[in-house]
């Protein structure tokens, strides 16, 4: 079964600090993207990753940055947290090709920023 | 700019009925359609994709249609049950193949 793993699932952090959400896939996926989910807002996509090293900003990239130093690892970075990133946070991985490109998730992270 | 909406937000069924979902999308050009499955404070679970050149798909109790030159997609339940409550959730594939605009699902309610 594919595993994507997201390291915390609950964070409480406080204004101005740098949070690091980190996320690892185990099924050698060439795609990773972290979303945030909010009520009434339904998945926002914030950055995409098509290979190592390689990034896209999504729809909402501001106040966030990301980090693909290896293919099993896709990190989401804060730089400096404020209270309207409070949110559940969903990393996600799919492989490249158009008819395989199924994308699994991780359990998210509750993220309060206070 | 693609935009998938799901109507209704809610509803609830008793035991044992059919059930249809549906998604509407304002692009029809898309790769490929995807529903999903998300329980109380938890990730999504991927129900079944259907590719642009294709009218549906099918696994167990669950059949997904799509029309592209209408827009629509439907998600099919049937003989529901209780543990088939969640909220569901389609996601239309934009630019790629991979890249995905979800809709802001419908949550669903068996009731025994």
């Amino acid at each position: 079964d594919v595993k994507v793993t997201q390291s915390s699932r609950y964070l409480v952090k406080r204004t101005g600090e740098k949070v690091f959400l980190e996320c690892v896939q185990d099924m050698d996926h060439e795609n990773m993207f972290w979303y945030r989910q909010d009520p009434g807002l339904g998945l926002r996509l914030i950055y995409f990753s098509y290979d190592v090293k390689m990034k896209e900003k999504g729809d909402i990239p501001e106040g966030y940055s990301v980090s693909r130093e290896k293919k099993e690892r896709f990190s989401l970075i804060l730089e400096s947290a404020s209270t309207n990133q409070t949110s559940m946070y969903l990393c996600a991985s799919s492989h490249r090709r158009s008819g395989q490109n199924i994308q699994y998730f991780g359990a998210g992270t509750r993220l309060s920023v206070l | 700019k693609q935009e998938v909406t799901q109507i209704p937000a809610a509803l609830s069924v008793p035991e044992g009925e059919n059930l249809v979902l549906n998604c509407s999308f304002t692009d029809s050009a898309i790769y490929n359609l995807q529903w999903f499955r998300q329980d109380p404070g938890k990730g999504l679970t991927s129900l079944l994709l259907i590719q642009s050149s294709q009218r549906e798909q099918t696994s167990g109790r669950l059949n997904a249609s799509l029309d592209k030159s209408s827009g629509r997609s439907t998600l099919y339940i049937a003989a529901s049950q209780p543990g088939d409550s969640a909220t569901y959730l389609c996601a239309a594939s934009r630019g790629t193949a991979s890249k995905l605009t979800f809709g802001t699902g419908t949550r669903l309610q068996v009731t025994l």
